[in-house]
């Protein structure tokens, strides 16, 4: 069973560099699947970042495309995720996720699941 | 970027209730649907995907439809453990896009 853990600092100041890696154990990165970031201020609704595959290739949300890169290391079976310029509205508790897919003809379906747990930044100085 | 909205945003109900949580998108998305559970401190959980399918090991309480721009998630016999914020995101495209959460409390 594929699980995901987070991991980087909890605190990051204005202007600074957040930087999250998330861990995928129980199954290889490298299956046919996107994996995702998504973040959660507190008290607040969810928001997608971007998603990347196996091969690099990557999709941002274009409210933070300027300052987002999402990265894959297949050697270390993880991905990463870099927001740069951060302000205390990049205050969040950030997920990582796999895109389970289904297909049906010509149709592929995906949603968020498993997720990790979560991990707090805060951007403070 | 497709739009997503709940309604309502907070619903209160008592256990055994029936409860219905719409979602309408800004454009057709035809069935690109899903429906998560998220209680506090957690991630959120993958409860129905695709419009209308639930996801193995989620309780049959939980029912979904809806085509095109039009959804609904409903509860039926709620339960203690239903009480949580739900929210509908939309596979239609990237940027993917969740609904604002409904928050449903006990009565």
């Amino acid at each position: 069973q594929v699980q995901l853990q987070e991991s980087g600092p909890g605190l990051v100041k204005p202007s600074g560099t957040l930087s999250l890696t998330c861990a995928v154990s129980g199954g290889s990165i490298s299956t046919n699947n996107w994996w995702s970031w998504v973040r959660q201020a507190p008290g607040k609704g969810l928001e997608w970042i971007g998603e990347i595959y196996h091969d690099g290739s990557s999709r941002y949300n274009p409210s933070l495309k300027s300052r987002v890169t999402i990265s894959v290391d297949k050697s270390k079976n993880h991905f990463s995720l870099i927001l740069t310029s951060v302000t205390a509205a990049d205050t969040a508790f950030y997920y990582c996720a796999r895109e389970s897919t289904y297909r049906s003809g010509w149709y592929e379906f995906r949603w968020f699941d498993p997720w990790g747990q979560g991990t707090l930044v805060t951007v403070s100085s | 970027d497709i739009q997503m909205t709940q309604s309502p945003s907070s619903l209160s109900a008592s256990v055994g209730d029936r409860v219905t949580i719409t979602c309408r998108s800004s454009q057709n998305i035809s069935n690109y649907l899903n429906w998560y559970q998220q209680k506090p401190g957690k991630a959120p959980k993958i409860l129905i995907y695709a419009a209308s399918s639930l996801q193995s090991g989620v309780s049959s309480r939980f029912s979904a439809s809806g085509s095109g721009t039009d959804f609904s998630l409903t509860i039926s016999c709620l339960q203690h453990e239903d009480f949580a914020t739900f929210y509908c995101q939309q596979g239609y495209g990237a940027p993917y896009s969740f609904g604002q959460g409904t928050k449903l409390e006990i009565k």
